[in-house]
């Protein structure tokens, strides 16, 4: 079983729509939990992250933690087709020791 | 944030070649990642390379495979060795961020290896 999972889509919606993004995972030692966005040709970037449980809000994104049932979303609400790429959540513990662990992605396009 | 690139872009080799790819940060950094992405595959960390020091692999990967060098504390390279298909991937380098859990990338190396 991987440590992370990911649905790797694609997904595929209207431009406007909210859109649902999510990881599960089954480390419970996991502290922070990251979504990067990747657009084609480009290496990844942090879009947010969020610590421990809880929701986080920027702008149209919200990431949402839920320790509970390790899982983690991202959601993406009045959608652009900017927002088009993937997008891979990440998660790390807090040890010092610790390494960020990637999920697959899930590939997004927003349809004008 | 740093700004990261490298060289090249993408390559297209012969099974059995090898692959130098460069890493260059616009301003120093302690650690440097080297990550591959396959398609459909999670980024999966190769290596960390610190100036001065042998580089740290992971598990599945092995130096004589791919040897890291770190002269310095811009610069990293990772040389894709005696390569088959099977190395045909999107290779990446990172540094740290400011945060304990981000990182920034580089645009990646795309390799197909025929």
């Amino acid at each position: 079983q991987k440590e992370v999972e990911q649905d790797p889509g694609p997904l595929s919606v209207p431009e406007g729509a909210i859109v649902s993004l999510n990881c599960t995972y089954s480390n419970s030692a996991f502290q922070y939990f990251m979504w990067y966005r990747q657009y084609s040709r480009k290496g990844p970037e942090l879009l947010m992250y969020t610590y421990s449980s809880g929701n986080k809000e920027d702008g149209r994104f919200t990431a949402q933690v839920d320790k509970s049932s390790k899982y983690i979303s991202l959601f993406i609400r009045d959608s652009q087709p900017s927002d088009s790429a993937t997008y891979l959540c990440a998660m790390i513990g807090y040890s010092s020791a610790s390494k960020i662990i990637f999920g697959s992605g899930t590939r997004l396009s927003i349809r004008p | 944030s740093a700004v990261i690139s490298q060289k090249p872009s993408r390559d297209i080799c012969q099974r059995g070649t090898s692959l130098t790819i460069q890493c260059q940060v616009d301003s120093q950094v302690t650690m440097m990642f080297w990550y591959r992405q396959q398609p459909g595959q999670s980024l999966t960390l190769i290596a960390t390379a610190n100036q001065g020091s042998e580089a740290t692999y992971e598990s599945g990967f092995v130096i004589d495979k791919f040897p890291i060098s770190r002269p310095n504390l811009t610069f990293s390279t990772l040389t894709v060795s005696n390569m088959s298909p099977e190395d045909s991937s999107i290779y990446l380098c990172s540094v740290d961020g400011p945060g304990y859990n981000e990182q920034f990338f580089g645009p990646g190396t795309r390799l197909t290896v025929l």
